[in-house]
């Protein structure tokens, strides 16, 4: 199955500065690749995703790029404010005997956006 | 009003007793999945669903069990063969069978055992 590595597991930046989280995976038929924002208590909501025809993709503040070859993506931050605090992750497509077997996701980033 | 709901929000338990989760969507999505959080341990999948009366095992599905008698309903039964129940668990839907597109969340179902 897959196996997604995720890091830092904690990053602290000054609001304002950029923040950059990391991904690799295992799995070479993964062709899909999504970022999760969870606040506290609450659940994960999709916050951008890349596909595997693209090296990257933009949304305002927020990037992400793909490297097929190396198996790593990566969530970058510009600009960051007080309410982009929150715990981050990455995920990818598992896939055996053909058939797609649900998304495998990181353990996690804990964005933490000092004053 | 489209989304996901799970229930109960809080469930507490005592050992050796099973306890289900409700899932319901009003998506129309095809796939569903149930996944669990520990604190450091990001989302791990228990089961998931691509299609109504069929439902497969993932990573972690020991000691739970799950149904799919209706495409909106998708609930999970907490056995007491589950050694370690405390957690947080995640409900999710997808229109994508194939895994390559959004997962809509539940607003999750945390289970206590006293």
């Amino acid at each position: 199955g897959e196996n997604v590595e995720q890091h830092p597991s904690t990053l602290s930046v000054q609001e304002g500065d950029s923040a950059v989280i990391k991904c690799t995976y295992s799995d070479s038929a993964s062709n899909y690749f999504p970022w999760y924002k969870q606040e506290l208590g609450k659940r994960p909501q999709l916050i951008i995703d890349i596909r595997s025809n693209v090296g990257e993709k933009k949304d305002q503040r927020i990037a992400v790029t793909l490297n097929k070859t190396a198996k790593h993506f990566s969530l970058h931050i510009t600009e960051t404010q007080p309410e982009d605090s929150a715990v981050y992750f990455c995920a990818a497509p598992s896939y055996s005997g053909g058939g797609a077997d649900g998304l495998t996701f990181g353990k996690g980033t804990h964005l933490i956006i000092q004053p | 009003d489209g989304g996901i709901t799970q229930s109960p929000k809080y469930l507490f338990r005592k050992e050796g007793q099973n306890v289900t989760l409700s899932c319901e969507q009003n998506l129309n999505h095809d796939a569903m999945y149930w996944y669990r959080q520990d604190p450091g341990q990001g989302l791990r999948l228990i089961y998931y669903s691509q299609i109504v009366n069929d439902f497969q095992k993932g990573d972690i599905a020991e000691g739970y069990s799950v149904s799919r008698e209706k495409k909106e309903s998708f609930p999970l039964t907490v056995t007491s063969a589950q050694k370690n129940p405390t957690a947080f668990y995640l409900c999710a839907s997808s229109i994508y069978p194939e895994n390559t597109g959004e997962l809509f969340f539940g607003e999750g179902s945390r289970l206590t055992v006293l």
